[in-house]
C-alpha cells in the first residue's frame, strides 16, 4: 500500500463550487505539505503543517484553505473554485527529525470549468 | 530570495548514452540541500538523488550522479546508460537547512530515443 495517498486522483468541477482534496499518510510523519504544479512552473507550496495545531501559509495560499484533522490527514479546500486553479496538486510529508526529504503522494488532477 | 533555474526545458538522448541535466541556484546560505526529483508519466514525484551542501563528495545513486559545484552554485545530474524508463520530467530543488520549504525549478523533460 502507498505511504501517502490522495483522493480523488482526478476531479472535474465547475466555477464557484467548493471542493476538498484529501491526503492521508501512514508514514507517521509530523510534517505535511500541499503543492500545486502548473506546466512550466514547477511545484509551488500552498500550505504546510508541522502538526495538528500548526498551519502555515506557503507561497500561493490565496484562494485555498487547509485542515489538519489528525497527524495522518491533511485536506486542501477550494471554497469557490475558479478556472486558474486548474492544476496538479500534490501532498507531501516529512519526518520532523529528518525533514530534509519529502515524500510525495500520487497527485490529484483538478480541472475547473 | 532563493531561486532554482533549469535552463533546458527539453532534452533528448539515445538509449544507452549518457546525458547531463543542468541546474543552477541562487542562495546566500551556506548550509542547504539539493535534490533531483523524477516525475514519470504516472505523475508520481520520485526522489532520485540528494546532496548536502557541506559534503564535498558528489552524490551517486547507481546510474545517477551529480556534479555539485558549490562556488558556482551549479548542481547538474548525469544519467549514465540511459534507459527507456528514464523518460520523465526532472526537477531540481533546493532546501535551506532548518527550513521546511523546498524550492523547485521549472523542470526539464527528458526523452529517451530507442
Amino acid at each position: 500500500d502507498a505511504d501517502v495517498t490522495q483522493t480523488p486522483r482526478n476531479r472535474i468541477t465547475k466555477t464557484g463550487k467548493r471542493i476538498m482534496l484529501e491526503c492521508s499518510q501512514t508514514k507517521g510523519h509530523d510534517r505535511m505539505y500541499w503543492y500545486r504544479q502548473d506546466p512550466g512552473l514547477g511545484l509551488r507550496l500552498i500550505y504546510y503543517s508541522f502538526d495538528v495545531k500548526d498551519i502555515n501559509k506557503g507561497e500561493i495560499s490565496d484562494g485555498y484553505s487547509v485542515s489538519r484533522q489528525a497527524q495522518a490527514k491533511f485536506s486542501l479546500s477550494l471554497e469557490s473554485a475558479i478556472p486558474n486553479q486548474t492544476a496538479l496538486y500534490f501532498c507531501a510529508t516529512s519526518d520532523a527529525q529528518f525533514y530534509n526529504e519529502q515524500f510525495f503522494g500520487p497527485g490529484t488532477r483538478l480541472t475547473v470549468l | 530570495a532563493q531561486t532554482v533555474t533549469q535552463s533546458q526545458p527539453e532534452m533528448s538522448v539515445q538509449e544507452a548514452e549518457t546525458v547531463t541535466l543542468s541546474c543552477t541556484y541562487d542562495t546566500s546560505e551556506s548550509d542547504y540541500y539539493l535534490f533531483w526529483y523524477k516525475q514519470p508519466p504516472s505523475r508520481q514525484m520520485i526522489l532520485v538523488i540528494r546532496q548536502e551542501a557541506y559534503k564535498q563528495q558528489n552524490a551517486t545513486e547507481n546510474r545517477f550522479s551529480v556534479n555539485f559545484q558549490k562556488a558556482a552554485k551549479s548542481f547538474s545530474l548525469k544519467i549514465s546508460d540511459s534507459q527507456l524508463g528514464d523518460a520523465a520530467m526532472y526537477f531540481c530543488a533546493y532546501k535551506k537547512a532548518g527550513d521546511d520549504k523546498i524550492i523547485f525549478g521549472k523542470g526539464t523533460r527528458l526523452h529517451i530515443l530507442p
